[in-house]
């Protein structure tokens, strides 16, 4: 089966660094993506890697390595706005999603 | 960039009614649209794929008589929930892909409805 494993939660100081971890077991790969989502709100688009390494976006960056079906999401200089849940999602074989059940992120002063 | 615009944001109706939820496509033409549901604290469900000119294709467990959708247009999709019950409230979003951008190009979400059934 599919499989896509994220922590539920987590909680980081703002302005300090939050690194929320996805691990995935899909039916080939065509790409991984990131998604915030605020309560109550659709999820937004944070970033796509198809290839390994690191994309840097802003305060955002994205990890992908795809010999160990890993990834993980760096927030850093967190903001209270940035108390959100981040969903990971996988792109298989045949371009169908495949969500991860999302890490809600808590912010504390 | 790619906006989808969904409406309503939020609707609350009796038991036993009917209610519409559009979907469009505002700066690019969609073939394909994506209907997802969402219960409090709990990830993104896909219900159904939406494909422009023939029959939707639902997920397992999700009846489409029930769930009635229509995409009678490149940019315009609609899921209509048909006898509304209490355990239809939810959050529907749904979304699309802008295929000019490639398979690969990332899902664009309305900004939801949240659906009451009292």
């Amino acid at each position: 089966g599919q499989n896509i494993d994220q922590p539920t939660e987590m909680t980081a100081t703002e302005g300090a660094i939050v690194q929320i971890n996805c691990t995935y077991q899909t039916s080939g790969f065509n790409g991984l993506f990131w998604y915030q989502q605020h309560a109550g709100e659709a999820p937004t688009f944070l970033s796509y890697n198809v290839l390994d390494g690191l994309e840097e976006k802003g305060r955002f960056s994205s990890f992908l390595s795809r010999s160990k079906g890993y990834s993980y999401l760096l927030l850093k200089e967190l903001q209270m706005k940035d108390s959100a849940s981040y969903l990971c999602a996988v792109l298989d074989s045949n371009y169908q999603l495949i969500w991860g059940a999302g890490t809600k992120l808590i912010i504390k002063p | 960039g790619a906006v989808v615009s969904q409406h309503p944001s939020r609707v609350i109706c009796k038991s036993g009614t009917s209610v519409k939820i559009e979907c469009r496509s505002l700066d690019f033409q969609a073939t394909t649209m994506f209907w997802y549901r969402q219960f409090p604290k709990q990830s993104l469900m896909l219900m159904a794929t939406s494909n422009e000119g023939s029959k939707a294709t639902y997920e397992q467990g999700v009846e489409k008589d029930k769930f009635l959708i229509n995409h009678a247009s490149l940019t315009l999709s609609t899921l209509t929930v048909t006898s509304a019950h209490p355990e239809d409230s939810s959050f529907y979003i749904c979304s699309a892909r802008d295929y000019e951008q490639g398979d690969n190009s990332p899902l664009h979400f309305g900004n939801g409805t949240r659906l009451t059934v009292t």
